[in-house]
């Protein structure tokens, strides 16, 4: 059974950098080319993906986004982490963890989500 | 990259057919078979219904089926029921190797 759950600060200040965490369990991210993604849902908009990261360490993530996200991965903790510099209040949103299976390109397993707020 | 257009809204009445569409470019949709459509309802986590166009998952009803055409994907439901009032979301692979989501379209069961 795969599950997902993420973790974090609720309340970030304008101009942080945001941590994320992503434990997951019921598969691993050492081999078989399995991913781990970020999607978020700021309040009243639309689903955006944000990264995705590979079992041999690819890496890829939204343009418009790059210059700020970092995507990384613990296998041993079965943990992936997702960094994003410089945040700023339209950043405030639900961000979700996926798991991305083998050969393929779509989301089947999510985590609960977390709500990050970004404000002063 | 540009988010891939659906409509804002759509209704319709119970018992009946709706269809969403999902237009892209030939850099994403047009390109690949890899068009999965998410419903997601208040507060909830987005939920698969359609993977790779037309397949659907374990526990998905058969009144959700998916199609493409060129670079525009559609969802269609059958039979609408109250409970399928929701937002949807399409979402393509690129030939970038990156990901990306529909602007979403809010489903009124009348």
């Amino acid at each position: 059974q795969i599950t997902l759950k993420e973790s974090g600060p609720t309340l970030v200040k304008p101009t942080q950098t945001l941590t994320l965490t992503c434990t997951f369990s019921g598969f691993s991210l050492s081999s078989g080319r399995v991913g781990v993604g970020w999607v978020r849902r700021p309040p009243g908009k639309a689903l955006e993906w944000l990264a995705l990261i590979y079992s041999d360490d690819d890496q890829s993530y939204n343009p418009s986004l790059r210059s700020r996200l970092t995507i990384t991965k613990d296998t041993s903790k079965n943990q992936v982490v997702l960094t994003m510099t410089n945040m700023d209040p339209v950043d405030t949103a639900t961000y979700y963890c996926t798991h991305r299976d083998f050969g393929e390109y779509y989301f089947l397993y999510w985590g609960p989500g977390t709500l990050v707020t970004v404000s002063s | 990259q540009s988010a891939l257009t659906q409509p804002a809204s759509v209704s319709g009445s119970p018992g009946l057919s709706i269809t969403i569409s999902c237009t892209g470019t030939t850099s994403d949709i047009g390109h690949y078979g890899y068009v999965s459509w998410y419903q997601q309802h208040p507060d909830k986590v987005p939920r698969l219904l359609i993977y790779n166009v037309n397949s659907r998952p374990s526990g998905v009803s058969s009144r959700f089926s998916g199609s493409k055409s060129g670079n525009s994907a559609s969802l269609t439901i059958s039979g609408l029921q109250a409970e399928d009032e929701a937002d949807y979301y399409c979402m393509s692979l690129t030939t970038s190797r990156t990901l990306v989501f529909g602007g979403g379209t809010k489903l009124t069961v009348l």
